[in-house]
């Protein structure tokens, strides 16, 4: 039980490249959420999906699209990197149900370079 | 939109003393979870609050959520090097699980 994982651990890329950050859990978690971690800003949510099949926009969307491929996968597309964009990108996922257990998991993030 | 807001920023302690961060919100939080993130690690769970005033215990930690749910703290007793990190705050959405997060406290512990 591998828990969230997330691919590639580290990325340089040139202003203007693209790339996809590869996230996946093996806990049967329903909903899927992808952050970025800036200093001094705590951590601020790009996109989310509560289910598979679906997708919605967080606090930070702008440049970034995600792909819900399946119930285990879910990716972030950066389609025209921007140095703005450096920055640590956590996944993480949640058990099923609502209310009272809202805890996430994380995975050990992707840290991105944009030069 | 909602914000969290956390304080202070950073925390340098001598190790055996006692540590405290706050997290307050200008409006009715549906519940608050505190997190730590180890220096180059990811963010792990700690504890969530839901009930007004309620507080609880982890070992040396204690986690207060106000009796009108706008404010939150940890409480760390007799600190240890082991403690070291980040702590966030987050408001959790019962529905969606979307997190807001604090901004953080950074907690340095001198031996």
């Amino acid at each position: 039980n591998a828990g969230v994982t997330q691919t590639p651990k580290f990325q340089v890329l040139k202003t203007g490249q693209s790339m996809t950050l590869q996230c996946a859990q093996d806990m049967n978690h329903n909903s899927m959420y992808w952050y970025r971690q800036d200093p001094g800003m705590g951590l601020r949510l790009i996109y989310y999906s509560a289910s598979e099949g679906t997708t919605d926009k967080g606090e930070v969307p702008n440049g970034y699209n995600v792909s819900r491929l399946n119930k285990r996968e879910f990716s972030l597309r950066l389609e025209s990197a921007a140095p703005s964009q450096t920055s640590v990108y956590f996944c993480a996922s949640r058990a099923p149900g609502q209310g009272l257990n809202n805890e996430q998991f994380f995975g050990p993030g992707t840290r991105l370079t944009v030069l | 939109g909602q914000q969290v807001m956390q304080i202070p920023q950073y925390q340098h302690v001598q190790e055996g003393e006692d540590f405290t961060t706050y997290c307050n919100s200008s409006t009715t939080l549906s519940n608050i979870q505190w997190y730590k993130q180890r220096p180059g690690g990811h963010p792990v769970f700690l504890i969530q609050l839901v009930k007004s005033g309620e507080v609880k215990k982890q070992k040396r930690l204690t986690f207060q959520f106000g009796e009108a749910k706008k404010n939150s703290s940890l409480h760390i007793t007799a600190t240890q090097t082991t403690d070291v990190g980040t702590y966030f705050c987050a408001e959790g959405s019962s529905n969606t699980g979307k997190l807001i997060f604090g901004q953080g406290t950074t907690l340095q512990v001198k031996p």
